[in-house]
């Protein structure tokens, strides 16, 4: 079982900050991660997959990057709109979700 | 891009049965494999069960195997989760998600879950 692991648990940032999020996976996963964004009260959004793949419609604010068993995401200039929880996801074997980063207002 | 909408959600006393239904919109839902995640009240994200685009394969999280059952009805574009003996630990929002193209594990689209709370 691969288990993911997030860090940190949450990060207290300001507006036009530049953002960066950690994923470290227990075993290599290569590039077969996803992160994905979750507002209070709603579903999680995809973000990026592939490790480094943006999906349709997601900001080029997002980026992400790794492979093996490291990860981050980085956003370039936190807008009010991106504070929420990130999980990352590996399905490189099976499927396992890290435990998230809360992005909060400073 | 499409839609997914959950229903059938509600409070069941421990031990009950609950069945979720997961309808689709938007996309070719018989190409496509879906899921069931759900999450806790204030926790993370944990997969539940898979069921492949054509109903032949199945896989379940050990914690509800046996007890919980996948389906769909891809004349119907919808999605099932059958849930018996149901236990507090159930407790969540459950969301049906989808696979993306070829079939890896991520999921591109979600719905907005809906709530199962075990409790007497």
């Amino acid at each position: 079982e691969i288990v993911m692991t997030q860090s940190p648990a949450t990060l207290s940032v300001s507006p036009g900050e530049r953002v960066t999020l950690s994923c470290w996976a227990s075993q290599s996963v290569s590039t077969n991660l996803a992160w994905y964004q979750q507002k209070p009260g709603q579903a999680p959004r995809l973000l990026i997959y592939g490790a480094s793949t943006r999906a349709t419609g997601i900001s080029a604010r997002f980026s992400g990057s790794g492979s093996g068993t490291e990860f981050t995401l980085t956003i370039s200039s936190l807008q009010s709109q991106d504070f929420a929880l990130y999980y990352c996801q590996q399905y490189n074997n099976w499927l396992a979700f890290g435990g998230g980063t809360k992005v909060e207002l400073k | 891009q499409g839609q997914l909408v959950e229903s059938g959600g509600g409070v069941v006393q421990p031990g009950g049965s609950l069945r979720l239904s997961c309808a689709a919109s938007g996309f070719t839902f018989s190409n496509y494999g879906m899921h069931w995640v759900r999450q806790a009240p204030g926790k993370g994200l944990e997969w539940v069960t898979f069921i492949r685009y054509d109903g032949t394969n199945k896989y379940y999280a050990d914690s509800v195997k046996g007890r919980f059952n996948i389906s769909r009805d891809n004349s119907k574009n919808t999605l099932y989760l059958q849930m018996n003996s149901l236990r507090p630990e159930d407790t969540a929002v459950y969301y049906c998600a989808k696979d993306p193209p070829y079939g890896f594990w991520y999921f591109d689209l979600w719905g907005r879950g809906t709530l199962v709370t075990v409790s007497s």
